[in-house]
């Protein structure tokens, strides 16, 4: 079965840094472009940052430039998002997507003091 | 960045009955390949998103057919031709055509049952 599965959110203080991780399964990884996308409470979808399937390119929204780092490794199958200097905006449910047609259950972050 | 505009935003809908949501962009979604990289996504109440629809017309596998999307340049649908109760939840469109500087999403629609 395809699927992705995100771990590593929770309760940080603004300033602080969360490192996401997702899991994938039943599909070769390394062939596919792959994105975060969140999701703020009560509120719709924003794309966050995509990567290639080499790791060669990285994209990101403005709000997000210079703080998140998207990364993967493909030997393990999984693919990581690296925040820093997080504010209380990034508070939302994270998703990472296999090219928008899978995506995982999401993750929460809340960043609050 | 490319604004995607939908509507309606609320959608109550009688059980049966047709539904139709629009999706304008700010700019063409045709790229340069000659396709069109408009994607229609459904979030069910505490759920993922799910993509019904990719290049404005495609479904996906496993979404009924009574799903089907439409649309050309700047201006796009989504219809469901008989509503039925598991069709309740948030409506999304999605370009991918100017990925750089960013995709973007439309607001979401919010389909009910009246």
């Amino acid at each position: 079965e395809v699927q992705l599965v995100e771990s590593g959110g929770g309760l940080v203080q603004p300033g602080g840094s969360l490192r996401l991780s997702c899991a994938a399964s039943g599909f070769t990884l390394s062939t596919y472009w792959m994105t975060w996308v969140r999701q703020a409470p009560g509120k719709g979808l924003e794309w966050v940052a995509n990567i290639k399937q080499d790791g060669s390119e990285r994209y990101y929204v403005d709000s997000v430039k210079g703080r998140f780092t998207i990364s993967r490794d493909n030997a393990k199958n999984s693919l990581y998002l690296q925040m820093n200097s997080l504010r209380d905006e990034d508070t939302a449910v994270y998703y990472c997507a296999r090219r928008f047609d899978i995506w995982g259950q999401g993750t929460m972050v809340t960043v609050s003091s | 960045d490319v604004v995607m505009t939908q509507s309606p935003l609320s959608l109550p809908v009688t059980l049966g009955q047709p539904a139709s949501i629009s999706c304008r962009s700010s700019q063409s979604l045709v790229y340069s390949d000659g396709n069109t990289y408009l994607n229609w996504f459904q979030q069910r109440p505490g759920q993922s998103p799910r993509r019904l629809i990719y290049k404005v017309s495609n479904r996906d596998s496993g979404v009924p057919d009574r799903f089907s999307g439409s649309g050309s340049g700047t201006d796009f649908t989504l219809k469901i031709s008989r509503v039925e109760a598991e069709d309740v939840g948030v409506y999304y469109c999605m370009q991918g055509t100017h990925w750089l500087p960013a995709i973007t999403f439309g607001q979401g629609t919010r389909l009910e049952i009246k």
